[in-house]
């Protein structure tokens, strides 16, 4: 069973608008999320992060929101521009589990058109 | 400081061919993980390790193997190549305080 869970495959936004990209997760025992871009032929790049202990992080045109009640967290970027345009993972780790590993939703393919 | 490296970065192999993938990281850092990633399946973790000499399974680890014989290097074998396992894979460390990951830019593999 997917214990994170990114539902919308794609998503498509208008330059200068909001893209907001959603990921849900079923265990409790994560305490750390993380979003990473990643473009055709890269490795994935760290975006940004949040700790369960917060609620809201910002760094620049991206925010991260956590409901823990909800088990959802999401990626707000605003102003989009088309360079954001690429596959966007949602991740969470556990720090009680053994090297705590990064699990990774399926993605979301974001295209912000001019 | 280069980071996360991988070798090779494309291979076509045979069904039935063995190889294995090597990843480097000069940060050094205690964990090392490998993923392989298909379409519509994000990341998914095959083994990992958590130190120099250390191993451990992750979610989809059959048909692999893996060493970690130096701290800086962890390889990823497959001893009989099936075209299941066409995938493109990457390799990512962090250190034990931060929090922070690196992934590597991933090799593709195509087993016909």
């Amino acid at each position: 069973d997917q214990q994170v869970k990114q539902n919308s495959p794609s998503l498509s936004v208008q330059e200068g608008r909001i893209s907001i990209l959603n990921c849900d997760y079923t265990n409790s025992m994560f305490d750390y999320f993380l979003w990473y871009k990643k473009y055709p032929a890269e490795g994935p790049t760290f975006l940004i992060s949040i700790s369960s202990i917060k609620d809201k992080n910002e760094d620049g045109r991206f925010t991260v929101f956590l409901n823990k009640s909800a088990k959802h967290l999401s990626l707000h970027i605003v102003p989009s521009q088309p360079g954001d345009s690429a596959v966007y993972f949602c991740a969470a780790s556990a720090k009680g589990q053994a090297g705590t590993a990064l699990i990774f939703g399926k993605g979301t393919t974001l295209s912000v058109s001019s | 400081n280069a980071g996360v490296t991988q070798t090779p970065k494309f291979r076509v192999l045979k069904t039935g061919q063995s190889m294995t993938l090597l990843c480097a990281q000069d940060m050094n850092h205690e964990y090392m993980y490998w993923y392989r990633q298909d379409p519509g399946m994000g990341l998914r973790l095959i083994h990992y390790s958590v130190g120099e000499g250390t191993t451990a399974k992750g979610e989809v680890p059959d048909g692999y193997n893996v060493s970690r014989l130096k701290k800086q290097n962890f390889l990823l074998g497959l001893e009989s190549a099936a075209p299941s396992q066409t995938s493109v894979y990457f390799c990512a460390s962090r250190g034990t305080a931060g929090s922070e990951w690196y992934f590597g830019p991933g090799t593709r593999l195509t087993v016909t």
